[in-house]
C-alpha cells in the first residue's frame, strides 16, 4: 500500500515566524511532489510543485525535496493569519493518480 | 486565469436517487480527474479519464459509478442510486499534457438524505 504521512497538527505558528510542514512517503521511485493548501469547505489549491533534490523557492513558500530519506517539507516564512489553513502533501504513485496525506492544520496566531 | 469550474456547487438528493455532477476542464487540458474527500477524511482518488475512456479507477468506483465527456467540453461523474455513505465532497481535477500537476475545481457537495 503506497502511502502519504503528514502529522495532522495542528500545528501553531506566531505570526511572522516560519512553519514548517513535513510528509513522508513509501513509494522510492516517485518523482513528482506538490503542496497544495486547503481553507475549510474549499477545494485544494496548488502552492507548489517540486521534482528534483534541493530546495525550491516561491515568495515566502520553500519546498524542501530529499529522494533518499523520501521525505518532503513546506517552509512558509513571515506567516500571516491568512496562510492558516490545512497544508496537503500529494504524490503521483506510478500513474498520474495523486494520493493524498492526511494534512497538517496551520494555525497562525496573531 | 483560467480555472476548473463545477456544478452544482451543493446538491441534496434522497438515497437511491441518481445524481450528476459536472466539470468544466481548463480548456487546453486533456487528463481529467474525478476525487472524493468525506468530511474530517483526506482526498481519495476515484478516476482518473483521458482520450475518451477510463484510464484508472480506484476500488470506491464501483459500478454505481460512471464518467463521460458528452459534448467535448463537460466532464461529468454520474452516480446510479445514492447512498448515504456516498455524501462527501466531490472535487474535478485536470491537468495539461506536457505536465503532471492538477488543478482542482470548487468542488459539489454531496448530501444524500
Amino acid at each position: 500500500q503506497k502511502e502519504v504521512e503528514q502529522n495532522s497538527g495542528p500545528l501553531s505558528v506566531p505570526e511572522g515566524a516560519i512553519a514548517s510542514l513535513n510528509c513522508t512517503y513509501s513509494d522510492r521511485v516517485s518523482q513528482s511532489f506538490f503542496w497544495y493548501r486547503q481553507y475549510s469547505g474549499k477545494s485544494p489549491e496548488l502552492i507548489m510543485s517540486i521534482y528534483s533534490n534541493g530546495d525550491k523557492e516561491d515568495g515566502r513558500f520553500t519546498a524542501q525535496l530529499n529522494k533518499a530519506s523520501q521525505y518532503v517539507s513546506l517552509l512558509i516564512r513571515d506567516s500571516q493569519p491568512s496562510d492558516s489553513a490545512t497544508y496537503l502533501c500529494a504524490v503521483p504513485f506510478g500513474n498520474e493518480k495523486l494520493t493524498f496525506g492526511t494534512g497538517t492544520r496551520l494555525t497562525i496566531i496573531p | 486565469e483560467p480555472e476548473v469550474t463545477q456544478t452544482p456547487s451543493h446538491q441534496v438528493t434522497q438515497m437511491g436517487q441518481e445524481v450528476i455532477l459536472r466539470c468544466v476542464p481548463i480548456s487546453n487540458h486533456l487528463y481529467f480527474y474525478w476525487y472524493r474527500q468525506i468530511l474530517g477524511q483526506k482526498v481519495e482518488f476515484l478516476v482518473s479519464f483521458y482520450n475518451n475512456e477510463i484510464s484508472e479507477k480506484s476500488e470506491i468506483f464501483d459500478d454505481q459509478f460512471s464518467v463521460e465527456r458528452p459534448d467535448g467540453s463537460n466532464f461529468t461523474l454520474k452516480i446510479r442510486s445514492t447512498k448515504l455513505e456516498d455524501s462527501a465532497m466531490y472535487f474535478c481535477a485536470t491537468a495539461g499534457v506536457l505536465t503532471d500537476t492538477q488543478y482542482f475545481g470548487p468542488g459539489t457537495r454531496l448530501t444524500v438524505l
